[in-house]
């Protein structure tokens, strides 16, 4: 089974500049979560989609950050302006399910990151 | 208080040793938790899922205490391979999201 992709792997830009992130989930899961992780720290939830719907995005800096699931599957989170404060590793995950689950449909998969650094 | 909070370490044992790592959390209503592991400058991956009292596979035991709102992880006869950052993890919130702590770090020496 495929894993969940994420590009680029690093990405150097200056402040006030944009950048934008890619995921592809594993295939079949209708759940998609972008965090933030900034060193030193655990994950942060950023936003969180059921196929192409937002479940949760209240802990998404609108003002800056966006993001998107078109079709259900892969996904984009963009940044713009960035800030010093944005450099993090942005983590995608995917799982088969959400919510409460006894079977491990809800666990989450990570894909191995994109970090961000802002100068 | 912060929702999922852990000892950030660093813990060094030897090999061979046991330790135990401790996690509080403050949404009395969540069901269910989780320790994940992470290598340095990789991704999360999961350990164990905590669904009830507790849950032990091989070296790795996790207990859950609802009435102290407390999840500990042993592990048993550390190996180097077990050095990473072990986060605890509860589903919590309005949307049943995980919410992660900082993570406690573990070196295992020779």
């Amino acid at each position: 089974e495929a894993g969940v992709a994420q590009s680029p792997r690093y990405k150097i830009i200056e402040k006030r500049q944009s950048v934008a992130f890619w995921c592809n989930p594993i295939s079949g899961h209708a759940t998609l979560y972008w965090y933030q992780q900034i060193l030193g720290q655990g994950p942060k939830l950023l936003i969180q989609f059921q196929n192409n719907g937002v479940v949760d995005d209240s802990q998404l800096p609108k003002d800056r950050f966006s993001a998107e699931r078109l079709k259900g599957v892969d996904s984009t989170l963009k940044i713009q302006p960035a800030k010093l404060e944005d450099s993090a590793v942005y983590l995608c995950a995917s799982s088969l399910v959400w919510g409460q689950s006894y079977s491990g449909a809800n666990v989450l998969t990570f894909g191995a990151g994109s970090r961000l650094t802002v100068l | 208080r912060k929702e999922v909070e852990q000892d950030p370490g660093p813990f060094n044992v030897p090999e061979g040793a046991t330790v135990a790592f401790n996690c509080t959390y403050s949404n009395s209503a969540s069901q269910s938790f989780f320790w994940y592991r992470q290598d340095c400058r990789k991704e999360p991956k999961l350990l164990m899922s905590v669904y009830s009292s507790g849950n032990e596979d091989g070296r790795f035991t996790a207990q859950l205490n609802r009435a102290s709102q407390y999840i500990s992880l042993l592990i048993r006869d550390s190996k180097l391979s077990d050095s990473a950052t072990y986060l605890c993890v509860s589903r919590g919130g309005s949307q049943g999201n995980l919410i992660f702590g900082k993570g406690t770090k573990l070196s295992v020496k020779p």
